[in-house]
């Protein structure tokens, strides 16, 4: 009965490599965000999607793709893997977009690229 | 533990004292804001929001003030215990529940 899950939880993988990071909440939030962590444990804004539209894009590389099928789900997909993209990424979900609400977090997905 | 190499604030505590972990905001028109906590190897977990409307709000241990003048925001904990251990994060809502996070802050119980 988790509330927001992501798989896998780690992930190690060669430089050059494409991946993919998936989320899923069952809360019923309409909104959905992906964060970086880097390893000073700062955490950053990615994308926020609100019932599969694209409402926040934070200058991110263009070889990440957020993908939401579904109002539940949001994927996070990384093309050709650098060595700066080793980090936690984080899922989150929020009841509505433009509203102050309460963003709830997965575990995390700790990347790793060599 | 993951916190040895970060050179985040740290704030050592006596195990049954009192803690207040301080954050400053960057954003007057910011409207919410929100203490997370996050434990080794997990996610952020919500402890407690306020809204710009208000200047204190209470809950269980903790109590969470917020300083509009200075843009200042403290997170309380009463009693702390061993398992307050962690890193704390204030976050800034900007508009549009766009979140921004303060550095984080960590927190030492010593039994």
């Amino acid at each position: 009965d988790t509330a927001v899950s992501q798989t896998p939880k780690y992930l190690v993988t060669q430089m050059g490599n494409d991946k993919s990071i998936k989320c899923e909440q069952n809360l019923g939030h309409d909104t959905m965000y992906w964060y970086k962590q880097d390893s000073k444990k700062f955490l950053k804004i990615m994308f926020s999607y609100n019932n599969k539209e694209l409402i926040i894009n934070e200058t991110v590389p263009n070889r990440f793709s957020p993908k939401s099928p579904d109002k539940a789900h949001l994927n996070l997909h990384i093309n050709s893997l650098e060595l700066g993209d080793s980090a936690v990424y984080f899922c989150a979900s929020s009841l509505q977009a433009g509203a102050a609400d309460t963003q709830y977090f997965g575990p995390g997905t700790r990347l790793t690229v060599l | 533990g993951e916190s040895v190499g970060l050179h985040l604030p740290t704030l050592s505590v006596q195990e049954g004292d009192n803690s207040i972990i301080n954050c400053a905001y960057s954003n007057s028109a910011s409207d919410y804001f929100i203490w997370y906590k996050q434990e080794s190897g997990k996610g952020p977990q919500f402890i407690i929001d306020i809204r710009s409307n208000m200047d204190k709000r209470q809950g269980q241990r903790v109590t969470v003030l917020l300083n509009k003048t200075v843009k200042h925001l403290s997170l309380q904990i009463a009693a702390t215990q061993p398992g307050d251990s962690a890193v704390y994060f204030c976050a800034e809502n900007m508009g549009g529940n766009k979140l921004v996070f303060g550095a984080g802050t960590i927190l030492r119980v010593k039994s």
